[in-house]
């Protein structure tokens, strides 16, 4: 089985400072990582994936991600965090071909606020 | 182009009404999906079609039928629905998954915000 966790529902910044987005999985073989933001009103956007490689993922709008194997995360980071950033962020995350899990699996989301 | 559109935007419909909702791409893609998402909760899957073929189908009432006419096109028929049927609907596309390869990301259109009173 896989899943994966958001353990922050709301992540408050200030706009101009670093912000990061947690996220957790639990799979039974290698981890395809993905992170999607969802706009008020809009469908999810793609961001980045981790598939293999380079732990440090960049993605769109100047995002990357951290893929860590042993704590089994991929958090969402920034340097700079800007107002706009403000968003719903998705974690999800599919086993490898050899897992029992045929599509994606979604984390409950986290609301991120950027204040001025 | 990456752009996945949805028609319409909005819908409000009867609890016996028929209606449907449209979903069209035009990036390559072989996979589609369909999604409900309540407020502020993850996407849950609802159904795939991989090469214009049904794959996947969530366990959905039979009250959502979902139809893909070719593949560009992926349309959600919808009848005699219940009130906690009213959500946002996501389409989406990607390149199809399958055998060895990693997964593709999937890429999503706007959304079409249904009501069912």
């Amino acid at each position: 089985a896989q899943s994966v966790a958001q353990p922050e529902d709301q992540v408050n910044v200030a706009e101009g400072n670093p912000l990061t987005v947690k996220c957790t999985y639990s799979v039974s073989g290698n981890p395809y990582l993905f992170w999607y933001v969802q706009y008020p009103n809009r469908g999810l956007q793609f961001l980045l994936k981790y598939i293999t490689g380079d732990n440090l993922v960049k993605g769109s709008y100047g995002f990357e991600a951290e893929f860590n194997k042993s704590q089994t995360s991929f958090h969402l980071k920034k340097p700079s965090a800007l107002v706009s950033d403000s968003a719903l962020y998705f974690c999800a995350v599919r086993d490898s071909p050899f897992g029992s899990a045929r599509q994606l699996t979604f984390g409950s989301g986290t609301q991120l606020t950027v204040l001025p | 182009d990456t752009e996945v559109t949805q028609t319409p935007k909005h819908l409000v419909m009867g609890m016996t009404n028929k209606k449907s909702l449209k979903c069209e791409q035009h990036m390559g893609h072989r996979a589609m999906y369909w999604y409900k998402q309540k407020a502020k909760k993850p996407p849950e899957l609802m159904f795939v079609y991989s090469y214009e073929k049904l794959s996947i189908n969530e366990s959905v009432p039979s009250r959502f039928s979902p139809e893909c006419p070719n593949s560009s096109l992926l349309n959600l028929h919808l009848h005699a629905l219940q009130p906690e049927d009213s959500a946002l609907y996501l389409c989406a596309s990607s390149h199809p998954n399958g055998g060895l390869a990693a997964p593709y990301e999937q890429y999503f259109g706007p959304g079409t915000r249904l009501t069912v009173t």
